[in-house]
């Protein structure tokens, strides 16, 4: 059973950090892109960041960018977000989610984490 | 504002068919990406309910049904159960954005 547990979530300040981890099992990890996606409160899901099989590539919201660093970690099943600079307006439930890709048709994303909560608060 | 847009809300009684609707445009779904669709019960993980369009992943049942026309897709859901109230959200892919959602719609069964 493919498992995705994300873990790191809190309350933290305007203008602080945060890093998220994201834990696979079940499954090739490093034979798929993973992605984070949040959800604010009363908002609709929203794509994060992505990255690539190696980790050598990297894409990101315009949201996002500049702020926030996806990474991964083959050797250990491992997805990372370090989120730096946090505004309020980054409070949300983050998700990881495993990416399967449908060549020119696109992609989707088969399994989820339950999610991590991050508060941007002072 | 989403990339995809469907209605805030949907409702039906239960046995009824309802469908929700997901329009993009010319740089995603008019493009010829997939569309596929999420259930999302508040506190869980999102699901995978439709890919590709009208693909089902292995257990979810055949009272649900996508499709895809032009810049737009729906989703359908026929003999309403009342365990079929969450939110759902369409997905595809977009040319400048890549991962594009809906701003989701709440089904309630009546």
């Amino acid at each position: 059973q493919v498992q995705l547990v994300e873990s790191g979530g809190g309350l933290v300040k305007p203008g602080g950090s945060l890093r998220l981890s994201c834990a696979a099992s079940e499954f090739t990890f490093s034979d798929y892109y993973i992605i984070w996606i949040r959800q604010a409160p009363g908002r609709g899901l929203e794509w994060v960041a992505e990255i690539n099989t190696s980790g050598s590539t990297t894409y990101y919201a315009d949201s996002v960018k500049g702020r926030f660093t996806i990474s991964r970690d083959n050797a250990k099943n491992s997805l990372f977000l370090q989120m730096n600079s946090l505004r309020a307006e980054d409070t949300a439930v983050y998700y990881c989610a495993r990416v399967f890709l449908s060549g020119v048709a696109g992609y989707y994303f088969d399994y989820w984490g339950q999610g991590t909560l991050v508060t941007v608060s002072s | 504002q989403s990339v995809l847009t469907q209605p805030p809300s949907v409702s039906g009684a239960p046995g009824q068919r309802v469908t929700i609707s997901c329009t993009g445009s010319s740089s995603n779904i008019g493009t010829g990406y997939d569309v596929h669709w999420y259930q999302h019960l508040p506190g869980t993980a999102p699901k995978l309910l439709i890919y590709a369009n009208n693909d089902r992943p292995s257990g979810v049942p055949d009272r649900f049904s996508g499709s895809r026309s032009g810049t737009s897709a729906s989703l359908a859901i026929t003999g309403l159960q009342a365990e079929d109230e969450a939110d759902y959200y369409c997905q595809s892919y977009d040319s400048s954005l890549r991962g594009v959602f809906g701003g989701g719609t709440k089904l309630t069964v009546l």
